[in-house]
């Protein structure tokens, strides 16, 4: 059976503070890892997709890396907009995402 | 940019009756998917399809169903509503012929069964 599982549940930073978000997937057939960003009541917002193991990619202060059993979430330097769910999930070819439960981000000022 | 259109944005119903959610894909995407979201839980897949065909079949209940028109608009209809489909309805979309699976979704559909 397909799962992601992402640490911490939660994470409580300061302004500036640096940290890393984890997801740990099996997912047969995986042609995509995939991370989004969930405000309270809206809809997933895509930030990444990795496609390969040693695949990097960054956004501002987001930095997304990816091996052949997990994927880091790099926060550098965050600011309070910062603070949201962070979704990672994983995909197939064409087929649905399995999401992880999230991690939840709040950044203080 | 053009994102995925739901509608209504919220719904109110009482058990045992019916609702249908809309679907509006990104224009030119082929591939729509549906979720469900309930409380501090994962998005949930239930369906896709792919060219106005079912493509994919997750964890959707019998009392759903849902399909893709010619104008690649969704809808899932909903019947003999329970108090536990109370959850967020998100729908997604994807361009198949990319190659890769980028799913961008929409700001969801509130369902709540009183």
């Amino acid at each position: 059976e397909d799962q992601v599982t992402q640490s911490p549940e939660a994470l409580r930073l300061q302004e500036g503070e640096s940290s890393s978000l984890n997801c740990s997937y099996t997912v047969s057939g995986l042609r995509g890892l995939f991370w989004y960003r969930q405000d309270p009541g809206k809809g997933p917002e895509f930030l990444f997709t990795l496609y390969s193991a040693g695949e990097e990619k960054e956004k501002e202060r987001l930095k997304a890396t990816l091996t052949k059993k997990e994927s880091f979430l790099h926060i550098t330097a965050p600011k309070p907009e910062d603070s949201a769910t962070y979704l990672c999930a994983g995909g197939t070819s064409y087929g649905k995402l399995t999401f992880g439960q999230g991690t939840i981000l709040t950044v203080h000022p | 940019a053009a994102g995925v259109i739901q509608s209504p944005r919220h719904l109110i119903k009482e058990k045992r009756e019916t609702a249908t959610l809309k679907c509006y894909p990104i224009p030119r995407h082929d591939t729509v998917y549906w979720y469900q979201q309930g409380p501090g839980q994962d998005p949930q897949f239930l369906i896709s399809f792919y060219e106005k065909m079912q493509s994919d079949k997750g964890s959707i209940p019998d009392r759903f169903s849902a399909q893709q028109f010619s104008d690649y608009h969704s809808e899932l209809n909903m019947s003999s509503l329970e108090l536990g489909d109370s959850a967020l309805y998100f729908c997604a979309s994807s361009l198949r012929d990319r190659g890769y699976n980028e799913q961008f979704f929409g700001p969801g559909t509130r369902l709540t069964v009183l």
